[in-house]
């Protein structure tokens, strides 16, 4: 068990839908970052957020946002899905303190399917 | 821009025999490099890290690796597999300038008694 949650593990909704997905990170841990999984993109980095800000964002579709709260939980909101959206994403958190690197732990993923 | 190739999809070996993943990365200054390990259904747990020192790093689940920088090469080795080490390898790159990981796509390994 790595100290990272995410909700819902399934989610199984239709094209056009918005769903959001929630990750509640290591205890004590500032950064949250978030990246899909799926059969022909492999594992790719969507975004990071430290302490509530953005810090960095990957091949992030427009369609997709995401947030970081006060008490550092962070939520990817995806809106109009589309079948190829449907994927594993995963949640991880690490303390990042910016001047030096630190492993980042993994949640289980939530698996999103779109009929 | 950092990427990480992993040349082999599958691999198969036998129980108690060794196993070696490769793992080859592009990065332009001392890299953070990693490999995880996904079991089926299951999330990414961290096998090893090398961030600076000694090139050749332990990891759990008895699984070593060795940087070799003139080779752009983090390949993970384990002397005897087990049936549990069954599961999808993946190597990755961290950036020092915003600490995101660039995955390769993954070597999965099935272990035949």
């Amino acid at each position: 068990d790595s100290g990272v949650t995410q909700t819902p593990k399934h989610l199984i909704t239709a094209t056009g839908q918005r769903v959001t997905l929630r990750c509640s990170p290591r205890s004590g841990d500032l950064s949250v970052y978030w990246y899909q999984q799926s059969l022909d993109q492999g594992l790719q980095f969507l975004i990071h957020y430290y302490n509530g800000e953005e810090r960095a964002k990957g091949n992030i579709l427009e369609r997709f946002s995401a947030q970081q709260f006060p008490d550092l939980h962070s939520e990817l909101n995806l809106s109009s899905l589309e079948l190829g959206d449907s994927a594993l994403y995963f949640c991880a958190s690490n303390p990042y303190t910016g001047s030096s690197y630190n492993e980042q732990f993994f949640g289980p993923g939530t698996r999103l399917t779109v009929l | 821009a950092q990427s990480v190739t992993q040349p082999d999809i599958h691999i198969t070996v036998s129980e108690g025999a060794s196993l070696e993943l490769r793992c080859n990365y592009s990065y332009g200054a001392t890299p953070y490099l990693f490999w995880y390990v996904q079991s089926p259904g299951q999330g990414l747990q961290l096998l090893l890290k090398y961030f600076s020192g000694d090139t050749l790093v332990q990891g759990i689940k008895g699984f070593e690796a060795e940087f070799k920088r003139s080779q752009s090469s983090f390949n993970l080795r384990k002397p005897s597999v087990h049936w549990s080490d069954a599961a999808e390898y993946f190597c990755a790159v961290a950036s020092s300038n915003d600490y995101k990981l660039s995955f390769g796509a993954g070597t999965t390994v099935t272990v035949r008694a």
